[in-house]
């Protein structure tokens, strides 16, 4: 079992307002990193998934980087807006299993 | 445009009744999984199929079954459910490509089955 811990645990924010969470695995044996957004009533949707060392990735306003030496991921949110509010899920996996973090939830305040 | 299916979306039993959980994917995926979801816990992998015909215990494996009937469904069993096992259950299928050195997936996820267990 890999322990994948995230932070903070919930965050409200001003809308227009940027943030980011943290997500920190065990960094041996590292395959991939995986970031999930999950609305409330819905099922988590993926928003990236990242392999190497010094991975960014973009998704219009949210991005995400990733230092698998040290073992962790940071997910940005630029500007955030109402729609954005949610739970942002990490999971790392070693190939076939996905160990997952307990989640940020971000509530976006208009 | 299905994706992955999951029935019942809610179900409530006594302590030491038996049920099934079903999950259907219709994206021809190789590897389906069966996930808990309980309160500042996040997602618990109970079981996990790579492929059609095989399937492994998670983390959290004691009080379940599981069979892969096929290439698309991938059931869960509670032979005699427990209180302990109230919580939201997840189906999820897995979308992979890439070679070894990049490789890009990604899970699918059902809408989730609600299960108390009295």
């Amino acid at each position: 079992i890999l322990n994948v811990e995230q932070s903070p645990q919930s965050l409200h924010v001003q809308e227009g307002d940027s943030t980011n969470f943290t997500c920190s695995f065990p960094s041996s044996n590292f395959y991939a990193l995986h970031w999930y957004r999950w609305e409330t009533a819905k099922s988590p949707e993926a928003l990236f998934v990242m392999t190497l060392n010094g991975d960014e990735k973009k998704k219009g306003r949210i991005s995400a980087t990733l230092n698998t030496k040290e073992g962790y991921s940071y997910l940005y949110i630029k500007g955030s807006q109402p729609e954005d509010s949610a739970t942002y899920l990490c999971a790392h996996t070693t190939g076939n299993q996905f160990y997952f973090g307990t989640g940020t939830s971000l509530t976006v305040i208009p | 445009n299905a994706g992955v299916t999951q029935t019942p979306k809610f179900q409530v039993l006594k302590t030491g009744q038996s049920m099934t959980l079903q999950c259907a994917q219709d994206m021809n995926h190789n590897s389906m999984y069966w996930y808990r979801q309980d309160p500042g816990m996040g997602l618990r992998l109970i079981y996990y199929s790579a492929s059609e015909g095989t399937t492994d215990k998670g983390e959290v494996p004691n009080g379940y079954n599981v069979s892969r009937l096929n290439k698309r469904e991938f059931s869960l069993r509670l032979e005699s459910a427990a209180p302990s096992q109230t919580s939201v259950y997840f189906c999820a299928s897995k979308w992979a490509t890439g070679t070894a050195l990049a490789t890009n997936e990604k899970l699918f996820f059902g809408s989730g089955t609600q299960l108390s267990v009295l």
